[in-house]
Order: structure tokens, then sequence, then C-alpha cells
């Protein structure tokens, strides 16, 4: 496609219950990063695909967070038993090399609320 | 730990002057920056970039100065639009070996008419 589509746009759910995040990168971009960002930060770095490999998922908060690209294209974040805390807006990222000094197209986001 | 920081939360100047914005970073390791402009309910988009190896990097009216001896790198915008008010994001990679940007917290830049 001609952006980075993510979906939903705005998710709200109940303490506890199970989320996924759905993002579409630009077609036949390699990497693909998933940022976090609360009110009034910027993006933190989560996790790190390089085609359908998860290279780094340092940045993931808990073991209650999840990513994966099997196919190396569509990638979900997946977050278990939401917290207060994980209210934030998830930003997907891709760009067409793997390696640093590649610019990040970013997608709109998926702006989480957890009641 | 924050290794990428910028200072000021907000700064507003008139439409038509000169807008700096600032960045500073802590871990020598960094060799690749860049500018994001984020609108609001829009995820961020790339402005402007720039290698260690130079020192300065010019598009239109915004220009990126890095001056690595201080660990700083400022963008300057000339002149400034009301178009340009958003939260600006410098962010800060290494190339060889890494691939993550760390992001500062933003500048919220306002462009009065």
């Amino acid at each position: 496609g001609a952006g980075v589509s993510q979906s939903p746009r705005y998710k709200v759910a109940k303490r506890g219950q199970d989320v996924a995040l759905r993002c579409d990168p630009i077609s036949g971009h390699v990497s693909l990063f998933w940022y976090q960002q609360a009110l009034g930060q910027g993006p933190e770095f989560l996790t790190y695909f390089q085609n359908e490999a998860q290279l780094d998922k340092s940045g993931l908060p808990s073991d209650r967070f999840f990513a994966e690209r099997p196919e190396g294209s569509v990638s979900t974040l997946k977050i278990q038993r939401t917290q207060q805390e994980d209210s934030a807006v998830y930003l997907c990222a891709s760009s067409r090399e793997g390696g640093g000094a590649n610019v990040l197209t970013f997608g709109a986001g998926s702006r989480l609320t957890v009641l | 730990d924050q290794q990428v920081k910028q200072n000021s939360p907000s700064l507003s100047v008139q439409e038509g002057r000169i807008s700096i914005l600032n960045c500073d970073y802590t871990n020598s390791m960094f060799d690749y920056f860049l500018w994001y402009k984020k609108y609001p309910a829009e995820g961020p988009t790339f402005l402007i970039s720039i290698s260690s190896i130079k020192d300065k990097n010019e598009d239109g009216r915004f220009t990126v100065f890095l001056n690595k001896s201080a660990k700083h790198l400022s963008l300057h915008i000339v002149p400034s639009q009301p178009g340009d008010s958003a939260v600006y994001f410098c962010a800060a990679s290494y190339t060889s070996g890494t691939y993550k940007y760390i992001f500062g917290t933003g500048t919220r830049l306002k462009v009065l008419a």
C-alpha cells in the first residue's frame, strides 16, 4: 500500500482483557518496528522485525506483550491481560532496508485506553 | 536514562521568523539523526536527517545542524509558517549494527500568524 496502515485506530479495553493491534507496512519494506508513545512522551522502542525474524524485542515491557510477523509483511502486537499502564498510542513503522540510517515511515497509530 | 533530550517542551514563534528547536544526546555512538514532525492524531512524518560525517544538512526551509563535540543538534525553520505548528521529535541511531531509533520527548512548536 501507499503508507503504513494500522488498525484499530482506537481501542478501549477493560483491565484484564487481551488486545491485538495490526500493522500493514509498506509493501516490500523489509524492516518493521513497533513503538509505544505515552501521553506527552516520545515514541519508545518495543520491538523490531527484519522480514519475519524478530531481531530485537528488548523494549517489550513485560511478557504480556508479544509481537509476530509470520510472513514478513503484516505484523500483530498482542497485549495479554491489559493493565492501565498499557494505555498509550502504539505506533508501527517500516523501512525499506534493514540496518541503520534508514528513514522510518510511521502509521497513524492505534490508541489503546485501558479502563 | 534518557539518551536523547529535548529540553524545551514548547516554543512559540511569529510567522516569518526563525524557529530553532534543540536536541541533546548522551551516547557518542550515535551517528545518524533525524527530525520528525507530528500533527495530532497522525503518525510522525520524516522531515530531515543528518549523518555524523556532516555538520549541516539543508532542505528548503529546514536546516539541521550537528555539533558532535557538544552532542547537540538543532533544527532551524526559516521562515516559519503557521502550517509548521506541530510537535517535533529528534531521533538518533547508530548505523553500525543496530537499527532502532531513540526519540526525544518532543517540542511543541506554535507559529503565530
